[in-house]
């Protein structure tokens, strides 16, 4: 069981905008702005695509945004492109020993 | 551009050590206070799993449930940081990562391609 609860599947068609959400608990999402999004597609590496809840690392698309209300985070995509079809990943950190989890994660597919 | 190649081998007999390397191109592991240095594995088919994280001054971090089998070293020398996971099982058979996450965030702005080792007999 993930630290962190993704749906398991969001869908949408192209031009539309979808949100995929993160919900952790007031130990980790809530209490630091600290989460991060990555997006994988099959048989590649995770890519960051949001850091700190809402950065975009230099060359990713605007299209990508982040944002967080209590202790659940949420990516929202907007314009949706079949190359956005992939894995999307949320992570957190949480605490000094264990700094680093993850959510289960979410399959996108752009209908 | 920071770069990172795992290396390694791809088949783990069950009870014996796994043994992985990575080696870092484009950032002197030694006075690269930006990144620490880790390992993500991620089995067949499922999620992302953070395994353990090293600093740049040696200072390890493991996930609790594989705390009592895993050991993460760097090589100043070598600029190359390893992963060794003792007495595995099928469960351990996944793709791992190394990776460079944020001192402060966690965020892992760097990830290798990734190698996918089997556990089996």
């Amino acid at each position: 069981q993930s630290a962190l609860t993704q749906p398991a599947s969001v869908s949408g068609s192209p031009g539309q905008s979808t949100i995929i959400s993160c919900t952790g608990t007031s130990s980790d999402v809530g209490a630091y702005n600290y989460v991060s999004w990555y997006q994988q597609h099959p048989g590649k590496a995770p890519k960051l695509i949001i850091y700190d809840v809402s950065g975009r690392p230099s060359g990713v698309s605007n299209r990508f945004s982040g944002s967080k209300s209590g202790s659940t985070a949420s990516l929202t995509i907007s314009g949706l492109q079949a190359e956005d079809e992939a894995d999307y990943y949320c992570s957190s950190y949480a605490t000094s020993s264990t700094p680093v989890v993850f959510g289960g994660g979410t399959k996108l597919t752009v209908l | 551009q920071l770069q990172l190649q795992e290396s390694g081998p791809g088949l783990v007999k069950p009870s014996e050590t796994l043994s992985l390397t990575c080696t870092v191109s484009g950032a002197s592991i030694s006075s690269s206070s930006n990144h620490y240095w880790g390992w993500i594995r991620q089995p067949p088919g499922k999620g992302l799993e953070w395994i353990g994280t090293i600093s740049y001054s040696g200072t390890t971090y493991y996930t609790p449930s594989l705390k009592s089998r895993l050991t993460i070293s760097i090589d100043m020398s070598r600029n190359q940081f390893s992963l060794n996971l003792s007495s595995v099982t099928a469960a351990d058979t996944a793709v791992y990562y190394c990776a460079t996450p944020n001192p402060y965030s966690s965020s892992i702005h760097y990830w290798g391609q990734g190698t996918l080792v089997t556990v089996s007999a």
